[in-house]
């Protein structure tokens, strides 16, 4: 089955810095990667995607990089703002399958 | 465009009683849904998914149960909840297709069983 984890429970960096979150997930047949951001209380908010495919894709101050030798994603936000704090949950899904799997998120906190 | 309509907000029950929780889908057709539970400050576990009208797969053993009466509604319940169902509980949609692509989620309900 799949499995998607992350490396770190919490990160902080400080206001305008670049953070990073990582994730790693088990299944190499895992064949589609999200970014989702949840503020307290909220459902998740959908990123940026990636299929298995490419290696990296951009966003709006968002890069999302796919490493498939070691099973390991990231999500680069660049330019850290305050309302970035949130939690960050990478989720994958298997390829025909119809369910993502999550991981555990990551909290984002930024310092001013 | 789509919205998923997810109620109530907020829930509390006691032990032993029933709970229904309805989540509906506007502006797409045939979606692929899901019910997560979300234990505080900790990921998003798959409860159940749809691919249609009546067809439920559960992924882990619970007190809960769904069901997809019409295409683009789903329903969470349990006769009698327990202490173990509190939780922040979210709805999600995604599209059916030969591609996985992006689920939408509800705005969850937080359900506190006392």
């Amino acid at each position: 089955g799949e499995s998607v984890g992350l490396h770190l429970p919490t990160l902080s960096v400080q206001e305008g810095d670049n953070s990073i979150i990582n994730c790693a997930y088990s299944n190499s047949a895992s064949d589609y990667f999200i970014w989702y951001k949840q503020e307290s209380g909220k459902g998740p908010q959908f990123i940026i995607d990636i299929r298995s495919n490419m290696d990296k894709r951009q966003g709006q101050r968002v890069t999302v990089l796919l490493n498939k030798t070691v099973k390991h994603l990231s999500l680069q936000i660049a330019a850290t703002q305050p309302g970035d704090s949130a939690v960050y949950f990478c989720a994958g899904n298997l390829q025909g399958a119809q369910k993502l799997v999550f991981g555990q998120g990551t909290r984002l906190t930024i310092n001013p | 465009s789509q919205t998923i309509h997810q109620w109530p907000a907020t829930l509390v029950q006691p032990v032993g009683s029933p709970l229904s929780l309805e989540c509906t889908v506007e502006g797409t057709s045939n979606p692929n849904l899901y019910w997560y539970r979300q234990a505080a400050g900790r990921g998003l576990q798959l409860l159940f998914y749809s691919v249609g009208i009546g067809q439920i797969s559960s992924e882990v053993p619970q007190n809960l149960s769904a069901s997809r009466p019409q295409d683009r509604q789903f329903i969470l319940s349990s006769k009698k909840l327990l202490l173990s169902d509190s939780g922040f509980y979210l709805c999600a949609w995604s599209a059916r297709g030969p591609y996985n692509t992006e689920a939408f989620f509800g705005q969850g309900t937080r359900l506190t069983v006392v």
